[in-house]
């Protein structure tokens, strides 16, 4: 059974444009949750879709949004860069969402903005 | 306001050694994982924890909710080289809607 794959795994960006992730969970899974990981603050929760639509948000701006398809595979978009948003990007796929389930992790995209 | 606090944040020992890695929050959670995460990866989870006071072994690593759901801990026996990694833990908090939050985590090396 394949893993979460994202793409792509490496990005560089400048301050002010606007940045696209993607994430395709493991087949069957219907949930996908988003997380930032940071030498400073961690692992922090993004936001959840399940079966397209966002289920749980975590406390970040607006700026921060994601969708879910039909396939459940989820995009996650960023949009106006600024320094703080170089971060690991992990994507998590479980069958029903993160309450009381397990959840598969993706290797994750890494994130520069300069 | 970080509700999973964990200690040691960084941890070195020698090959052989035994060590306990702690998880701590003064808020209650429904359930709590471990999950070890290695350069270049994603987080994988190690094992989940539901039952106050709960003990489960998983080879040489033993992990403990504590009774009041509070605090939890995982216990290594006789460390190898393959045991470095992130160890994380995180919780489901559940107050109305529920969040999942990661603890600040504990960077483990072990040397040979």
């Amino acid at each position: 059974k394949a893993g979460v794959t994202q793409t792509p795994r490496y990005l560089i960006k400048t301050r002010g444009q606007q940045v696209t992730l993607s994430c395709s969970p493991i087949s069957g899974h219907r949930s996908v949750s988003w997380y930032q990981q940071t030498p400073g603050q961690g692992l922090q929760f993004l936001f959840e879709y399940f079966s397209e639509t966002q289920r749980n948000k975590g406390n970040f701006p607006g700026r921060f949004s994601g969708r879910q398809f039909s396939n459940s595979r989820s995009e996650m978009n960023v949009s106006t860069l600024e320094l703080g948003d170089s971060a690991l990007y992990l994507c998590a796929s479980s069958l029903y969402g993160t309450l009381d389930n397990e959840q598969f992790f993706g290797p994750g995209t890494r994130l520069t903005v300069l | 306001t970080q509700l999973l606090e964990q200690s040691p944040q960084f941890l070195s020992i020698q090959e052989g050694e035994n060590l306990t890695v702690y998880c701590n929050s003064s808020s209650v959670f429904s359930s709590l994982q471990w999950y070890r995460q290695e350069p270049g990866e994603g987080p994988v989870l190690l094992v989940t924890v539901v039952t106050g006071g709960e003990v489960k072994k998983l080879k040489r690593l033993t992990f403990q909710f504590g009774d009041a759901r509070k605090d939890s801990s995982l216990h290594i026996t006789a460390a190898q080289p393959g045991d470095t990694g992130l160890y994380l833990c995180a919780g489901v908090l559940k107050t109305g809607t529920y969040k999942y939050i990661f603890g600040t985590g504990t960077r483990l090396k072990v040397l040979a």
